[in-house]
């Protein structure tokens, strides 16, 4: 059992290049987030999914798209990076998103993306 | 808004001492709470989930303790060891909708031998 992955691991990106950071899940858990972490400051919520079509918006959305098309796979976009964008980006995902006894968040490994 | 703060952000104690972390938030209105733990350049671990109907959960040295109506938890470690060093983050998720997790800035601990 994986739990959630994330590829790739390190990213260097110049301005104004796109990339996709990869997200997968083999739990079949129905919620699905990306979250940033900036030193020093949390995570902050940039996109989230409580199933298969549907993403809402988090905290912090600007310069991002995300799509759900299955269950299991959760990718994040950027279409221009910029130099704010520079930060290690974390998926999880848990099962019902409702608060049950069992309804922890699984996170993944994280994605350190630099952009210079 | 909910808002989760961690006091104290950072923490250096010697091996074997017990200690508290704490953990405090803005709306009370909340499905559960969540301990995670973090080593440097790693992703996060959970270490205990508590319900909104539950006061405590127990796992092993750690003790997690909910107050709702005062919007508080504490992460108790017990007989610390080096291999506690981390940072903690508690995380609430939020009871109206599907609002996900909002995090604290965690604390980071370090238990020198």
């Amino acid at each position: 059992n994986a739990g959630v992955t994330q590829t790739p691991k390190f990213r260097i990106l110049k301005i104004g290049q796109s990339m996709t950071l990869q997200c997968t899940q083999d739990m079949n858990h129905n919620y699905m987030y990306w979250y940033r972490q900036d030193p020093g400051m949390g995570l902050k919520l940039i996109y989230y999914s409580v199933g298969a079509g549907i993403t809402d918006k988090g905290e912090v959305p600007n310069g991002y798209n995300v799509s759900r098309s299955t269950t299991e796979d959760f990718p994040l976009r950027l279409e221009l990076a910029a130099p704010s964008q520079t930060s290690v980006y974390f998926c999880a995902s848990s099962y019902t998103g409702t608060g049950g006894s069992t309804d922890g968040y699984t996170f993944g490994s994280g994605t350190r993306l630099t952009v210079v | 808004k909910q808002e989760v703060t961690q006091i104290p952000a950072a923490l250096s104690v010697p091996e074997g001492e017990n200690l508290v972390l704490n953990c405090s938030f803005t709306d009370s209105a909340i499905y559960n709470l969540q301990w995670f733990r973090q080593d440097p350049g790693k992703g996060l671990t959970s270490l205990l989930l508590i319900q909104s109907s539950q006061r405590e959960q127990t796992s092993g040295r750690l003790n997690a303790s909910l107050d709702k109506s005062s919007g508080r938890s504490t992460l108790y470690i017990a007989a610390s060891q080096p291999g506690d060093s981390a940072t903690y983050l508690c995380a609430v998720k939020g009871s109206i909708g599907n609002t996900p997790l909002v995090f604290g800035k965690g604390t980071r601990l370090s238990v020198i031998a």
